[in-house]
């Protein structure tokens, strides 16, 4: 079963508006791990932000927010006034502390943002 | 700087052919992994390894197999029995292998079928 899924496929916008990429997961464990992790064209994947379940307080980094809400299951990363650079694939992932897979992460399958000047 | 490499960038491989394909780390992390991503996929996890001499199967370790001699090397070997390789594969490693653990990945190799 899918642990993590991200429902939009590929979201385009225009430069400067503000984008939500949307993130659902499902998880037994009590303690476990979100991830977000951006993919430019070149491919290696860049680690963004990591939440821990006991942790629901939104945070901000610049124009990057995060909404993490445990009663929906949800963890939402949102661009606000996007920039070309942005223009990338998204994935959500997690990571569950009794996991049997020694802790490796749980991808989504990815949201591709195309920011268009 | 301190990162990880993974070599080559691109690589062929021929029917009933073995290809090994490199991952090195400077960070002196303890856990590494592979995963494979094809198009429109999320990532899938071949093989972990939290520590040296030792490595778990993923889910998808079919075909594929791994060794863990030194800290900073993890090569991955793509087997004949692995049916249809084409795939972009990832390497990563954090710091442990604790859940709570960012990984940190190389640039990739993209492998194709001639």
């Amino acid at each position: 079963a899918q642990k993590v899924t991200q429902a939009q496929t590929e979201i385009s916008v225009v430069e400067k508006e503000d984008v939500t990429l949307d993130c659902v997961y499902e998880t037994r464990d009590t303690t476990y791990y979100l991830f977000w992790y951006k993919q430019p064209p070149s491919g290696e994947l860049v680690f963004l932000i990591r939440r821990n379940s006991f942790d629901e307080q939104n945070e901000i980094s610049g124009r990057y927010s995060w909404n993490f809400q445990k009663s929906t299951s949800s963890f939402n990363f949102t661009i606000t006034a996007s920039q070309v650079v942005d223009s990338a694939v998204y994935f959500c992932a997690l990571s569950e502390a009794n996991s049997n897979s020694g802790y490796a992460l749980n991808f989504g399958k990815g949201t591709s943002l195309l920011v268009t000047p | 700087d301190g990162g990880i490499t993974q070599s080559p960038k691109y690589l062929f491989r021929k029917e009933g052919q073995n290809v090994t394909l490199s991952c090195e780390q400077n960070l002196n992390h303890d856990a590494m992994y592979w995963y494979r991503q094809d198009p429109g996929q999320g990532l899938r996890l071949i093989y972990y390894s939290q520590i040296v001499n030792d490595f778990q199967k993923g889910d998808i370790a079919e075909g594929y197999s791994v060794s863990r001699e030194k800290k900073e090397s993890f090569p991955l070997t793509v087997t004949s029995a692995q049916k249809n390789p084409t795939a972009f594969y990832l390497c990563a490693s954090s710091i442990t292998g604790a859940s709570n653990q960012p990984q940190h990945f190389g640039d990739g190799t993209r492998l194709s079928i001639l």
